[in-house]
Parts: structure tokens; sequence; C-alpha cells
């Protein structure tokens, strides 16, 4: 499985702006980048995906590298309920499953 | 609307005894999960299932057992507790494939002693 490198925590006020890097150095033509979240003492939950173009939804937005090399979560005004562990997952086609990683730790100030 | 729902969410278990986690999905969806994530960690898959009656297994199956017979269901078989299986399980659901999301149930937090 192609791998993901994430930091391992980042901090971030509330009301503003989070920018969660991930490096996929090894991915290939097909492989989809999801993102998924932990909140506290809950199971995971989708946040987005995409393949080659940036992909907006009600919850974030996901930047693509051109060359796919990495990709970029941006939550456009973090809240208090946005604190969790974010999980960058390569999807490659006919995989029938996810990987987890260790994620990102976001905590967000007040 | 349910989504995934599991039982129990807390179980404590002593070492030898047996349990089934229960899962279950309305949606539909041919594709279910189960993880199970240690303390500080990600979640490992234990075994999957692409439809009734077909089943894999994941990173980490030993000391389990599945089995799909409905759509909506896919019961996880703990036959001997041991200690190394405290964790907490995660169940998720998907139509499946890449361009699907997972659906994640709350999760049974199962203690072994």
């Amino acid at each position: 499985d192609a791998k993901t490198t994430q930091p391992n925590s980042m901090e971030s006020n509330e009301e503003e702006p989070v920018h969660l890097p991930c490096n996929h150095s090894t991915i290939s033509g097909t492989d989809y980048i999801h993102w998924y979240r932990q909140l506290p003492s809950q199971g995971p939950e989708y946040v987005i995906h995409g393949l080659t173009s940036n992909v907006n939804n009600r919850m974030a937005s996901l930047a693509i590298a051109e060359d796919r090399k990495s990709s970029t979560l941006i939550l456009h005004r973090a809240t208090l309920r946005d604190a969790a562990v974010y999980y960058c997952i390569l999807y490659f086609q006919g995989a029938q499953k996810l990987v987890f990683g260790q994620g990102t730790r976001l905590t967000i100030n007040p | 609307n349910a989504g995934v729902t599991q039982t129990p969410k807390f179980r404590i278990l002593k070492i030898g005894q047996s349990m089934t986690l229960q899962c279950t999905q309305d949606m539909n969806h041919n594709y279910m999960y189960w993880y199970r994530q240690d303390p500080g960690m990600g979640l490992k898959l234990i075994y999957y299932s692409v439809g009734a009656g077909i089943t894999d297994k994941g990173e980490v199956p030993n000391g389990y057992n599945v089995s799909r017979s409905t759509t909506e269901d896919f019961p996880l078989r703990l036959e001997l507790a041991a200690p190394s299986q405290t964790s907490v399980y995660f169940c998720a659901s998907s139509y499946g494939g890449q361009l699907y999301e997972q659906y994640f149930g709350p999760g049974t937090r199962l203690t072994v002693t």
C-alpha cells in the first residue's frame, strides 16, 4: 500500500483557517486521497476525498498538488469541535479497504 | 436513520472467555469492516466483507472470526479472549471502492483481564 506522511500534531486558533498537510510521494495515478477524522471517544468520520482536482464540501476543502505527491486538507474557519485526529489515506484501485496511519492530532485553542 | 450500530458498548471479559461483537447497518451497503484501535494508535483492519457470504482477512485477523450471512449484519467473534485483545472495536460499512466513504459505528470498548 502506498504510504502517507503527516505531522504528528498541529495547533491552531478558533475561527482561523487550518491547513493540514499530507505527503504521498509514492502515489500512483489511480489512487484516491481520502481524509477522515476521529473526534475524542468516537468512531472515525469521513471528511472528503479526491483524485486530481481540488474538492470542496460543507466540512472542508482538499487541495491536491499538481504532481499529486502531496495534498492539504483545509478547514476554513476552525471551531473547538474540529479538535480531532485527522487521517490522510490513499485508497488504491482494487484495494477494497482503507489503511489508517497515525494521523495528525489537531488542537484548537479558544 | 440508524446507520451503523454496535453492541455492546462496553464489555469486560476474563481470559479464555468468548464473545460476539454485533454490528448492523441499515444502508444496504455491500462492504463491511471490523477495525481495532489500541490506545493512542491508529485503526487496524481485522476482517472485511464485500458481500453476504464473502469475507477476507485484514492486517490483524488472529484470534478473531467473522461471518456474513446477511447484508445487514457482520458479527465479530472472539473465541479465547487474551489481554492483547483489549481494545476499542469499530465496525464500518460502505458501498465499496475508492469512490465511497466508510460509515463507522460508535465502537465497543473491550477489556480482557
